[in-house]
């Protein structure tokens, strides 16, 4: 079975500052999706970023983006000049990528603070 | 498109009675999930439907949790009676499998339901 660990349950950065959100996961498969979540004060769910296994390349997305080492089972979000709406419950998630196993796998999530 | 639709978005009942929770997934999408949010257990899937049809509902915590997609359009989750362990947020997320590549669940704005 799939697990995802994060391993900082809480973060407090200053704004303009860069975070780093660590992520770990375990899996015997060789195709999957990684994504990270964003869940603000607001409860809405949001889709941050999203790495495929089979792509080296890091994903990025403007200020977001991904340290995705395979061998290493680690898929870290990188936040840089962070914003005071950046606060919010960062969540890993993990998903196989054939089948009909439409399962998506998430950690506990971190909570991250920016600080004025 | 407006989203994935929640309602209610607050619940305040007492043990014993019975809730329904309803979940409008976006139109097109052909997978529906149900979550459950807490701060103990993080963010757990409880079952998803494919077409309509439940693929998956080992999430599902005890016989008193039910759910339904008799179309499309339209998921309830159903609990029957409740007891103060259910207190949490419900999620309802949908995603559309066709488009292949990213698999991306879009989630409603969740269902925080209390149970005294």
């Amino acid at each position: 079975a799939q697990t995802v660990t994060q391993s900082q349950p809480e973060m407090s950065v200053q704004e303009a500052e860069t975070v780093t959100l660590s992520c770990t996961y375990d899996t015997s498969e060789n195709n999957y999706y990684l994504f990270w979540y964003k869940q603000p004060p607001s409860r809405q769910m949001i889709l941050v970023i999203r790495q495929e296994a089979y792509k080296q390349q890091n994903a990025t997305e403007n200020r977001f983006s991904v340290n995705f080492q395979k061998a290493a089972k680690s898929f870290s979000l990188k936040i840089s000049d962070s914003q005071l709406g950046d606060t919010a419950m960062y969540f890993c998630a993990f998903m196989k990528h054939e089948g009909r196993d439409d399962k998506i796998i998430f950690g506990k999530g971190t909570r991250l603070h920016i600080l004025p | 498109d407006a989203g994935v639709i929640q309602s209610p978005r607050h619940e305040v009942t007492e043990m014993g009675q019975e809730v329904t929770l309803r979940c409008k997934p976006i139109s097109g999408h052909d997978y529906l999930f149900w979550y459950r949010q807490t701060m103990m257990r993080g963010l757990e899937l409880l079952i998803y439907f494919n077409n309509n049809v439940p693929i998956d509902d080992s999430g599902m915590p005890e016989d008193r949790f039910s759910a339904k997609m008799p179309n499309a359009s339209f998921s309830t989750l159903k609990i029957q009676p409740s007891e103060p362990r259910d207190s949490a947020v419900y999620f309802c997320a949908s995603s559309d499998i066709k488009r292949g590549a990213y698999n991306e669940q879009f989630f409603g704005p969740g269902t925080r339901l209390t149970v005294l």
